[in-house]
Order: structure tokens, then C-alpha cells, then sequence
């Protein structure tokens, strides 16, 4: 399956920990995408990445987020001293270019206790 | 903040009936794409229709597009139950995309 893949796919955490998330976009997509979901929502942006530059970011990407993609091709998100309202599902996108449509993966479900 | 807002809110229908979605939204844009998902699970894309264009078949979805009217249906056609999902749209702003709160779509058999 060449489609956009996330790992882990569900993640419980203690309020206080670090997580980090994986995305693997389509192989020869250049534009990759952060969003958030919360329940009963439509997803929100978070940041993306053109290759390796990250190029916009929302305000809802407290100093606790960071987002990387060190060699044009996955991505990571870590989110430091997670709090309850962290809690979330947090999808990845790719496109080709910033005018084609954006494929999603499956998502990783945050939960912080 | 969030641009599109879809209408119904929630839609039950009967198998074999057609269901019409609403978006508007605020701001121009460059295309607006429609997303399906299943309870929990991620966005499958739909369609894409570019702000020069007024109407896009896929199958038994039809988009149209008015963007003197900031607005945009789809319609599904001959529903079944596995239409059952929430359904988004999204308008594209500078390569991002704004999501509306979804229509809940029910269909029975």
C-alpha cells in the first residue's frame, strides 16, 4: 500500500510525558500536513512542510509542539509535557503540490490521562 | 478558525434515496474538496473542484461549485449504507486546508 501511513495508530500517555508521532507520506509527494481533530470537529491545522522547510504554522502550535521532516521525506510530531487537552487525533496529509489534493492517513488517537 | 459550514448538521435517509450536502464558506478560494470519514477513522478524499469550474461528477457524487455564492453541495446518489459517514469540506487557503464541522450522514437500509 503506497498511501500515507502513521505510527503509532493509538497513544496512551500520562499527563506530564513527551510523545512523539511518525508520518509517512506518499513516496513522491513534496508538501506534507498536520492536523488536529478533536471529537465532533472538522480537522484543524496545525503546520506543513515544503521538502524539509516548514513553511506556515498555526497558532495552535503551542511551544510544547514541534514538527520536523529532516530529509524532505517523513515527518515527526512531538508534543512535550502533554496535558489533557492534548487529547486528540492528529493526522497527516501529503500532496503532490499546493494546488492538488491532499491524501490523509489513518491518524494517531492521543489520549492523555 | 474554521471557514466552511456544512448544512445539514446530521442527515437520515432511507437506502436508494439521494443526499445534498451544503458548504459555505467566508473567504476566495483556490478549490474546495470534499472528505468522507468513517466513525474514528481518517479523511478519504472525494473531489476537487478548482474555483474556475462549477460542477464535477465522481461515480454517484456530484459537486457544484458557486463561488459568487460562496457556496458548494454534493450530492450522492442512490444511496447505500456504506455511505453512512461524516462528510467534510474543505476550501484551500495558500496550500492549507480549512475544514468545516462535517455533515453526519446516516443512510438505512
Amino acid at each position: 500500500d503506497t498511501g500515507v501511513s502513521q505510527d503509532p495508530r493509538h497513544k496512551i500517555t500520562k499527563r506530564g510525558q513527551n510523545v512523539t508521532f511518525r508520518c509517512d507520506p506518499i513516496s513522491e509527494h513534496n508538501r506534507l500536513y498536520w492536523y488536529r481533530q478533536t471529537l465532533g470537529q472538522g480537522p484543524e491545522f496545525l503546520t506543513y512542510f515544503q521538502n524539509e522547510a516548514q513553511l506556515e504554522k498555526s497558532r495552535l502550535l503551542s511551544d510544547r509542539f514541534s514538527a520536523e521532516r529532516p530529509k524532505g521525506s517523513f515527518s515527526t510530531l512531538e508534543i512535550q509535557r502533554t496535558e489533557q487537552g492534548d487529547s486528540a487525533m492528529y493526522l497527516c496529509a501529503s500532496s503532490l503540490s499546493q494546488t492538488d489534493e491532499q491524501y490523509f492517513g489513518p491518524g494517531t488517537r492521543l489520549t492523555v490521562t | 478558525s474554521q471557514q466552511g459550514e456544512e448544512d445539514p448538521q446530521a442527515l437520515s435517509i432511507q437506502e436508494g434515496e439521494n443526499a445534498t450536502m451544503n458548504c459555505s464558506y467566508k473567504t476566495s478560494i483556490n478549490n474546495l474538496q470534499w472528505y468522507r470519514q468513517n466513525s474514528g477513522r481518517g479523511l478519504v478524499h472525494l473531489i476537487l473542484i478548482r474555483s474556475n469550474e462549477r460542477e464535477k461528477h465522481s461515480g454517484r457524487l456530484r459537486v457544484t461549485l458557486d463561488t459568487s455564492k460562496k457556496s458548494s453541495s454534493l450530492l450522492i446518489t442512490a444511496s447505500r449504507a456504506a455511505d453512512t459517514a461524516s462528510y467534510f469540506c474543505a476550501t484551500d487557503k495558500g496550500g492549507k486546508l480549512i475544514f468545516g464541522q462535517g455533515t453526519e450522514l446516516s443512510v438505512k437500509p
